[in-house]
């Protein structure tokens, strides 16, 4: 099975900050990396596939980039309801596997 | 509008079986691959299994492999997850998400709102 890391696991910012999360596959996946947000309580929401394609409806502030191994998930100013929790996820072989997450609070 | 929605879930004993569905509108259900994605609580997400638009191909993660089954109707627009001989580690939220693709491509861009499945004596 693939393994995903990201780092940070958690990270405190501020509204307005430009913020950097990083996910490591365990071996080449090309550009098949997802993106998912999740608030408290809610199910998760696709922000970015296919490394550096923006869900549609997702905000610009919002992007992916990356191929390989090492991708990130960039957000440009927060914004309050940024807050949650980030997921990325490999689209590369079965299982589909995801990184341990990375809390982003204020 | 494009919503999923599950249910089944609930409290049952170990070795005890549960049947969720997941109820799809808002698109068309049989041009889309499907999914079930879970989540212990307090835990990250771990990906389950996947139906091909027309279930000709299902995949399973090793952990429930033998042990669940996916399957859809698509004249019914209903996903389902049959799962038998369950395990304390199955507790979790159990999501069904759609995939963007007919054929499987990884990504999962409409989750239903999660139905809880607690396995405890």
């Amino acid at each position: 099975d693939i393994q995903m890391t990201q780092s940070p696991s958690s990270l405190s910012a501020s509204v307005g900050d430009r913020v950097t999360i990083t996910c490591r596959a365990s071996q080449s996946i090309n550009n098949y990396l997802n993106w998912y947000q999740q608030t408290p309580g809610k199910a998760p929401k696709l922000l970015v596939y296919a490394a550096s394609s923006l869900q549609s409806g997702v905000p610009s502030r919002f992007s992916g980039s990356g191929s390989g191994t090492d991708f990130t998930l960039t957000i440009s100013s927060l914004q309050p309801e940024d807050f949650a929790t980030y997921y990325c996820q490999q689209s590369y072989s079965i299982p589909y596997t995801f990184g341990q997450g990375t809390k982003l609070e204020i | 509008q494009v919503q999923l929605v599950e249910s089944g879930g609930g409290e049952v004993q170990p070795g005890r079986s549960l049947r969720l569905s997941c109820a799809a509108s808002g698109f068309i259900f049989s041009s889309y691959a499907m999914h079930w994605v879970r989540q212990a609580p307090g835990k990250g997400l771990e990906w389950v299994a996947v139906i091909s638009y027309d279930g000709s191909n299902k995949y399973y993660a090793d952990s429930v492999k033998g042990r669940f089954t996916i399957s859809r109707d698509n004249s019914k627009n209903t996903l389902y997850l049959q799962m038998n001989s369950l395990r304390t580690e199955d507790t979790a939220v159990y999501y069904c998400a759609r995939d963007r693709r007919a054929v499987a491509s990884g990504a999962f861009d409409i989750w239903g709102q999660g139905t809880m499945v607690t396995v405890s004596s």
